[in-house]
């Protein structure tokens, strides 16, 4: 059974700093793994998407790394601002699933940075 | 504009009760999805469907029906609500397996 986890529950970090979030899933065999932010109260907006062959994703300040024989994904932001204050969360398609687009997410790290 | 909608965005009532979350989305997508935001703020999937035809429901009790009139739009029935319904209900959407959008989330408040 597929379980993600996400390490640490929370953070707060001074503005400016680069940070990581991390992401860990128990089974190597997914096919796509997508990270999200949720702002409070608000619904969760897509950040990146890796697919399963790939390695990496960029957007701005933002890079994604996918290491699935490890079964494990990093979320880096460079330069955080206050405004990317949000609860940050990981998600995988398990193999088994890729006709179906069952997402599988983990609890999420809330994020605080401070001005 | 908004890629994914639901509404209504609040709703309070009472146990027992039946009510209807409603969801539509303007991306063309062919899957859409109704997921579950706990007290605890964790996510499950509850139900996808594809094209209009049910394809994952994850044991939910029978007196949550969603219905897909057609691919633009999926509704949640619920019916004798219960006080552990409250949640965040959240619908999104995707092509197939491929990234996917949520709309903003309704608030059920079951007292």
């Amino acid at each position: 059974k597929q379980e993600v986890t996400q390490i640490p529950a929370a953070l707060s970090v001074p503005e400016g700093e680069n940070l990581v979030l991390n992401c860990s899933f128990t089974d190597s065999a997914i096919y796509n793994l997508q990270w999200f932010r949720q702002d409070p109260g608000k619904g969760l907006t897509s950040l990146l998407l890796i697919q399963s062959s790939q390695r990496e994703q960029t957007s701005g300040r933002l890079n994604a790394s996918l290491d699935k024989s490890s079964g494990r994904s990093t979320l880096y932001i460079a330069a955080s601002q206050p405004g990317d204050s949000a609860t940050y969360l990981c998600a995988v398609i398990p193999d088994t699933s890729s006709n179906t687009g069952k997402l599988i997410f983990g609890q999420g790290t809330t994020l605080q940075v401070k001005p | 504009d908004t890629a994914v909608s639901q509404t209504p965005k609040y709703l309070v009532t009472q146990m027992g009760n039946d009510k209807s979350i409603k969801c539509e989305q303007n991306l063309g997508h062919d899957t859409m999805y109704w997921y579950k935001q706990d007290s605890k703020k964790f996510l499950k999937i509850m139900f996808s469907y594809n094209n209009k035809e049910l394809i994952i429901n994850e044991t939910v009790p029978n007196r949550f029906s969603p219905k897909s009139p057609d691919k633009a739009h999926l509704n949640l029935h619920i019916n004798s609500l219960e006080l552990g319904d409250s949640a965040v209900y959240f619908c999104a959407s995707s092509r197939t397996s491929d990234e996917q959008f949520f709309g903003p989330g309704t608030r059920l408040t079951v007292l």
